[in-house]
């Protein structure tokens, strides 16, 4: 069946220093979502992208869909103590949405 | 890894009926379970945080008495939709997290469709 995948599953990264997270899905996706979930709480909404190729930015974070429509990407810039969770994607699949396993961010201070 | 199963998968009711949907944690346990609704082509909504054993918490403009949830054990959580109306057509999401808190599993999902 249909899969998507994230990478890496941890990254421990200095606070300031970059970090990405990839997701890619076994077929193409009409739309991608990216949740963040802080510890201990629940997965919210931080963006959502549609067209191939698209790149969308909320402050340090830049989001971007393939042209293929397979995969996407989740890049924060400097990263800093607030940024510490872990951040899914998702995808449409038939009439399922479909989470990566995603990724868990730890910043050492 | 760990499983959340939804039941059922799929539902079509007429309106005004009731229609409950199971969530279940399979190989661990969930004192806490997260109940999210979908419409189509939008994010995933967080209606209410299922908590065994006491109240569930339900987010701002979420009735509670329309969507009834029990966490009755450490592995099961439902939610009822009563009175269901069309406008209650939705994909309707549950998950749990894991024991160290940062990771989610989510159910498949049950898509609802109110007639």
């Amino acid at each position: 069946g249909q899969q998507v995948m994230q990478i890496p599953q941890y990254q421990h990264v200095q606070e300031g220093e970059d970090f990405t997270t990839y997701c890619n899905s076994s077929t193409t996706l009409s739309n991608i979502q990216w949740y963040k979930q802080r510890p201990g709480g629940h997965p919210v909404f931080l963006i959502q992208l549609v067209k191939s190729g698209e790149v969308k930015k909320q402050k340090r974070l830049t989001f971007q869909f393939g042209e293929a429509k397979k995969n996407s990407s989740l890049h924060i810039t400097a990263t800093q103590t607030t940024d510490v969770g872990t951040y899914f994607c998702a995808g449409p699949a038939d009439d399922k949405i479909i989470f990566g396993k995603g990724t868990r961010l730890h910043i050492l201070p | 890894g760990a499983v959340v199963s939804q039941h059922p998968s799929r539902v079509i009711c007429k309106s005004g009926t009731s229609v409950k949907i199971e969530c279940r944690s399979l190989d661990f346990q969930a004192t806490t379970m997260f109940w999210y609704r979908q419409f189509p082509k939008q994010s995933l909504m967080l209606m209410a945080t299922s908590n065994e054993g006491s109240k569930a918490t339900y987010e701002q403009g979420v009735e509670k008495d329309k969507f009834l949830i029990n966490h009755a054990s450490l592995t099961l959580s439902t939610l009822t939709v009563t009175s269901a109306h069309p406008e209650d057509s939705s994909f309707y999401i549950c998950s749990a997290p894991g024991l160290a808190g940062d990771e989610q599993f989510f159910g498949p999902g049950t898509r609802l469709t109110v007639l």
